[in-house]
């Protein structure tokens, strides 16, 4: 969807250093998400969020943060990327009545 | 804690033919809702069953949610080269929370 947008779109990056994934919004959810995505294995929730104040970690928050700077803008950080967090991220939202999730375009991040 | 799994990993159709996906939990569901994601896309929602026994039809698609609510199937009639593509489900507790089973990739053969 054109009302989820996630940059970069594909990011190289080196053990050890520092990464920021964003994503932002204009479909006015509340509800915003953070995915991984491997081969065989599916969508993996890392972190989502109910509104601005609410963060919880999901199945696969380990060596991930994530910051919710307003109701439109979700980013995830790696502190200090590993080989393998290379995978394919999600972020996604989800309206307060409805249940179906929105998916932006994803970013593809290598880290070597 | 919750576990779906997903039924083939991977499948090959001839263009014309039907074939059926399957989508098991280990815990009883909220909700079940099917997503597809195109190749070099990303996941895009197709629709959601909350009832026990529930029957949708999408055009060539139908799907079915278990009367236990723990399992669900996409069956897909004379397929067409647009239905390339990974199939997920994704099953929902209580909080609306998604667990996304490992999907299904259908390949079509003219």
């Amino acid at each position: 969807d054109a009302d989820v947008t996630q940059t970069p779109r594909n990011r190289i990056t080196k053990t050890g250093k520092r990464i920021m994934l964003e994503c932002s919004q204009t479909k006015g959810h509340d509800r915003m998400y953070w995915y991984r995505q491997d081969p065989g294995l599916g969508l993996r929730l890392i972190y989502y969020s109910f509104d601005v104040k609410d963060i919880n970690k999901g199945e696969i928050s380990d060596g991930y943060s994530v910051s919710r700077q307003a109701q439109a803008k979700f980013s995830l950080s790696l502190e200090s990327a590993i080989p393998n967090q290379t995978a394919l991220y999600f972020c996604a939202t989800r309206g307060r009545e409805a249940l179906e999730q929105y998916f932006g375009p994803g970013t593809r991040l290598t880290v070597t | 804690g919750q576990q779906v799994m997903q039924i083939p990993q991977y499948q090959h159709v001839q263009e014309g033919e039907d074939f059926t996906t399957y989508c098991n939990s280990s815990t009883t569901l909220s909700n079940i809702q099917w997503y597809k994601q195109r190749p070099g896309g990303h996941p895009v929602f197709l629709i959601q069953l909350v009832k026990s026994g529930e029957v949708k039809k999408q055009k060539r698609l139908t799907f079915q949610f278990g009367e236990a609510k723990k399992n669900s199937s996409l069956h897909i009639t004379a397929t067409q080269t647009t239905d390339v593509g990974t199939y997920f489900c994704a099953g929902a507790d209580s909080w609306g929370k998604l667990q996304f089973g490992a999907g299904t990739q259908v390949v079509v053969t003219p």
